[in-house]
């Protein structure tokens, strides 16, 4: 079992959607959970973070996770053809970062 | 945010030659970068911790005479594919920030070996 599980999707929504993204994990010992942007052919761009259990928000997008289940997701509302992107979740024990398999979002208008 | 800068952002070689890539923070001072291998429609696979004068610290299944680290400054990280074969073609990026929840990521090299 992989440590941190992601559908790769494709997941394609229309514009103004409501968009959730998910991750299951396996280590206990992870403690920040991460989601990263990356468009085609970039380097991922930090979203957001959280520590503990609870949701987080920021703009259109909240970050939501659950250690007892250790399940974590990323609600996009109003979700533009911008945000088309991999959508990567990550987490960290301590001192590196374990990443998903990365989620493909296309918004169409 | 902070920028990470990476160059080449693209290179091609011949089998058997020796490639070079920078890292740079270009407004901070990072002690600890890092360098991940992205294969397609792969995720990020940390490849090692390249820690500012001293040793990197490379991930299992690694070679560390293959992949070539120096951190020489606080601003650049250099990793060097020494010999590269066509199955190390893959699209290499490095990270940097103050704390390993907040990464700043570079643009990403990719490298092709003929």
């Amino acid at each position: 079992q992989k440590e941190v599980e992601q559908d790769p999707g494709p997941l394609s929504v229309p514009e103004g959607a409501i968009v959730s993204l998910n991750c299951t994990y396996s280590n206990s010992a992870f403690q920040y959970f991460m989601w990263y942007r990356q468009y085609s052919r970039k380097g991922p761009e930090l979203l957001m973070y959280t520590y503990s259990s609870g949701n987080k928000e920021d703009g259109r997008f909240t970050a939501q996770v659950d250690k007892s289940s250790k399940y974590i997701s990323l609600f996009i509302r109003d979700s533009q053809p911008s945000d088309s992107a991999t959508y990567l979740c990550a987490m960290t024990p301590q001192g590196k970062l374990v990443f998903g398999k990365g989620t493909k979002l296309t918004v169409n208008p | 945010g902070a920028v990470v800068s990476q160059h080449p952002s693209r290179v091609i070689c011949k089998s058997g030659t020796s490639v070079k890539i920078e890292c740079r923070s270009l407004d901070f001072q990072a002690t600890t970068m890092f360098w991940y291998r992205q294969f397609p429609k792969q995720s990020l696979m940390l490849m090692a911790t390249s820690n500012e004068g001293s040793k990197a610290t490379y991930e299992q299944g690694v070679e560390k005479d293959k992949f070539l680290i120096n951190h020489a400054s606080l601003t650049l990280s250099t990793l060097t594919v020494t010999s590269a074969h066509p199955e190390d073609s893959s699209f290499y990026i490095c990270s940097a920030g103050a704390k390993i929840r907040e990464q700043f990521f570079g643009p990403g090299t990719r490298l092709t070996v003929l």
